[in-house]
C-alpha cells in the first residue's frame, strides 16, 4: 500500500494551526498511525487507530479520518513541533510509511 | 517501560553481512503479544520495515520482498534480545536502521531502538 504525504513542507508560524495529510493507495480503514521525529532521533508514536493519541502526548495534536484519507492537525504549534512527521498504515504487511512533511518555522 | 538499545558496527565493506542487535528491557522477546522488527530509513527510500519475529508458540519470521533472499532475524532468549543479518550489502544499504516492537493487538510500532546508521563502503 503506497501512503502519500502532503505537502512535503510545511511553513508555519508558531502558535498558529498546522494540518498535514496523508493518503493511502487502497483502503487501510482506520490503521493509521503518525510518527514525529527530531534530527538524530527515532520516530515517536503520536497517534493511532487514526485518531487515538498516545500516552503523553499533548492535546493540541489530533488525527482524523478513515479509508483512505487522513489528517494531522495540531492546533497551536510550539517551538519543540517542529519536525519531520510520517503516517503509517498497519491494515496490511507489509506496513508502509508515508515519505514524511517537514514542519518548518515561518 | 521497554526499551531497546541497539548495537552493532557502523561501517561495512560490500559484499559482507550487516549484523546488528537489539537488547530488550521491560518485555520479553518470547511474547506472545509482540512481534519484534527492523526497520530502516535512508533518503532514497525513506522508512522501510524489513522484517520481524515472534512468537505464537513457536517462532516465526517475516521478511520484506526487498530484501528476502539476504536478510535473517533470530531472537536469542538467553540474552533476551533479538538480531539483524543482512548478506551481501551494496551501498543501497546504507542507512539507518531501527529495531522496534510492534503490539499484535494494536498494531503499531510502539518503542523503537536509538538508531545505528550503517555506512557501506569500502
Amino acid at each position: 500500500i503506497l501512503m502519500t504525504q502532503s505537502p512535503a513542507t510545511l511553513s508555519v508560524s508558531p502558535g498558529e494551526r498546522a494540518t498535514l495529510s496523508c493518503r493511502a493507495s487502497q483502503s487501510v480503514s482506520s490503521n493509521l498511525a503518525w510518527y514525529q521525529q527530531k534530527p538524530g532521533q527515532a520516530p515517536r508514536l503520536l497517534i493511532y487507530g487514526a485518531s487515538t493519541r498516545a500516552t503523553g502526548i499533548p492535546a493540541r495534536f489530533s488525527g482524523s479520518g478513515s479509508g483512505t484519507e487522513f489528517t494531522l492537525t495540531i492546533s497551536s504549534l510550539q517551538s519543540e513541533d517542529f519536525a519531520v512527521y510520517y503516517c503509517h498504515q498497519y491494515n496490511n504487511w507489509p506496513h508502509t510509511f508515508g515519505q514524511g512533511t517537514k514542519l518548518e518555522i515561518k | 517501560q521497554v526499551q531497546l538499545q541497539q548495537s552493532g558496527p557502523g561501517l561495512v565493506k560490500p559484499s559482507q553481512t550487516l549484523s546488528l542487535t537489539c537488547a530488550i528491557s521491560g518485555d520479553s522477546v518470547s511474547t506472545d503479544s509482540a512481534a519484534w522488527n527492523w526497520i530502516r530509513q535512508s533518503p532514497s527510500r525513506g522508512l522501510e520495515w524489513l522484517g520481524r519475529t515472534y512468537y505464537r508458540s513457536k517462532w516465526f519470521n517475516a521478511y520484506a520482498d526487498s530484501v528476502k533472499s539476504r536478510i535473517t532475524i533470530n531472537p536469542d532468549t538467553s540474552k533476551n534480545q533479538f538480531s539483524l543479518q543482512l548478506m551481501s550489502v551494496t551501498p543501497e544499504d546504507t542507512a539507518v536502521y531501527y529495531c522496534a516492537r510492534w503490539l499484535h493487538e494494536e498494531g503499531y510500532f510502539d518503542c523503537w531502538g536509538q538508531g545505528t546508521l550503517v555506512t557501506v563502503s569500502s
